[in-house]
């Protein structure tokens, strides 16, 4: 089975800060990556899919590249409501999801 | 607009059954191919099952494969998951999602408010 993992686990950063999250697969998936965001007590929203196209309505300052085994989620400018924790998805063939990344305000 | 709204989680005691439902409006239900994901209480998300728009092609997470049966009702938009020989392990919010696709992709762009499976004696 592929293995999805993310890096980091948690992070804090400050308002305007460039983030960025990384997700690498234990094979090579080619782009079948998809990027959720999941706030506190809400419901997993998709940001992007074919690891670099943003899903309709997601704000432009998300955006994704990779292929293969290594991925980045990137904020280019961090807002209070981007708090929430983020998971990669392989999909395409049995779907595994990383382990996520708790982002937060410092 | 999308509306996945789940029903039927509840406490069951090991070993017992539980039935799930979805119903689902605000799209062309027979479109879409439709799965269930899970989230244990403070971790992260975990694919349990999947079944195409036609019910042509299912799938199941080998952690509940055996237990587990999925199904849908097109004339009723509806999707289903019946959980059999419940685990102390399957305990979790269950969320209905909707596929990108007809068929099984497993790109998860629409989730219902999800339904709270307790498995405790």
């Amino acid at each position: 089975d592929i293995q999805m993992t993310q890096s980091p686990s948690s992070l804090s950063a400050s308002v305007g800060d460039r983030v960025t999250i990384t997700c690498r697969a234990s094979q090579g998936i080619s782009n079948y990556l998809a990027w959720y965001q999941q706030k506190p007590g809400k419901v997993p929203k998709l940001l992007i899919y074919a690891a670099s196209t943003l899903q309709s309505g997601v704000p432009s300052r998300f955006s994704g590249s990779g292929s293969g085994t290594d991925f980045t989620l990137t904020i280019s400018s961090l807002q209070p409501e981007d708090v929430a924790t983020y998971y990669c998805q392989k999909y395409n063939s049995a779907p595994t999801f990383g382990q996520g990344t708790r982002l937060e305000i410092k | 607009e999308v509306q996945l709204v789940e029903s039927g989680g509840g406490l069951v005691q090991p070993g017992r059954s539980l039935r799930l439902s979805c119903a689902a409006s605000g799209f062309t239900f027979d479109d879409y191919a439709m799965h269930w994901v899970r989230q244990a209480p403070g971790k992260g998300l975990e694919w349990v099952s999947g079944i195409s728009w036609n019910s042509g092609s299912i799938g199941y997470a080998d952690s509940v494969k055996g237990r587990f049966t999925i199904s849908r009702d097109n004339a009723k938009n509806s999707l289903y998951l019946q959980m059999n020989s419940l685990r102390a392990e399957d305990t979790a919010l269950y969320y209905c999602a909707k596929d990108s696709f007809s068929r099984l992709e497993w790109l998860f762009d629409d989730w219902g408010q999800g339904t709270l499976v307790t498995v405790s004696s």
